[in-house]
């Protein structure tokens, strides 16, 4: 039972553009959230994170927006850089525990 | 920031053998640490929760006379693969949670491949 989902598996964008990555969660005991980056090979990077008591949260180019009826959240990256080309990871918690999505890989373009 | 120590970052053993990874936090101490496995391309998966002094916690599916961890001090944590199988290849990777609150820091991971 996957509690946390990520429905696209990649994703392309042209540096400089908006990259919008979705993460879907069945569970609405989740309160917090957490987006992750991660290269092959190495663990997770924390990027940012959003309380469930708020739908917006902005650090630099990233944004996470947060719908609660929608059990659904977003992150936004602008402008787009080819350094930002990673596998990102959601994950919910309501818990000491993390539950991960499945991932997405963005890749930035020229 | 907080820095999480994990090694060896890759090791290849033999079927049967035991391999153990270590996780340490560096410069807070980490009352509870996780351990997770992600296979390729698929999600990292909650193996097991540790908390300091007493046993570790394990996920649904996970076998614990396999996967022994031990987290004996506020710094340290290891899991132990015991008699490996191929199947048991993976990419492991620790986190921990400060004891001053806050978010996780992840270790940068353990190669596993069983031969």
């Amino acid at each position: 039972d996957q509690q946390v989902k990520q429905n696209s598996p990649s994703l392309s964008v042209q540096e400089g553009r908006i990259s919008i990555l979705n993460c879907d969660y069945t569970n609405s005991m989740f309160d917090y959230f957490l987006w992750y980056k991660k290269y092959p090979a190495e663990g997770p990077t924390f990027l940012i994170s959003i309380s469930s008591i708020k739908d917006k949260n902005e650090d630099g180019r990233f944004t996470v927006f947060l719908n609660k009826s929608a059990k659904h959240l977003s992150l936004h990256i602008v402008p787009s850089q080819p350094g930002d080309s990673a596998v990102y990871f959601c994950a919910a918690s309501n818990t000491d525990k993390l539950i991960f999505g499945t991932g997405t890989r963005l890749q930035v373009f020229p | 920031g907080a820095v999480v120590s994990q090694h060896p970052s890759r090791v290849i053993c033999k079927s049967g053998t035991s391999v153990k990874i270590e996780c340490r936090s560096l410069d807070f101490q980490a009352t509870t640490m996780f351990w997770y496995r992600q296979f390729p391309k698929q999600s990292l998966m909650l193996m097991a929760t540790s908390n300091e002094g007493s046993k570790a916690t394990y996920e649904q599916g996970v076998e614990k006379d396999k996967f022994l961890i031990n987290h004996a001090s506020l710094t340290l944590s290891t899991l132990t693969v015991t008699s490996a199988h191929p199947e048991d290849s993976s990419f492991y990777i620790c986190s921990a949670r400060s004891d001053r609150g806050g978010g996780y820091t992840f270790g940068s991971g353990t190669r596993l491949t069983v031969v």
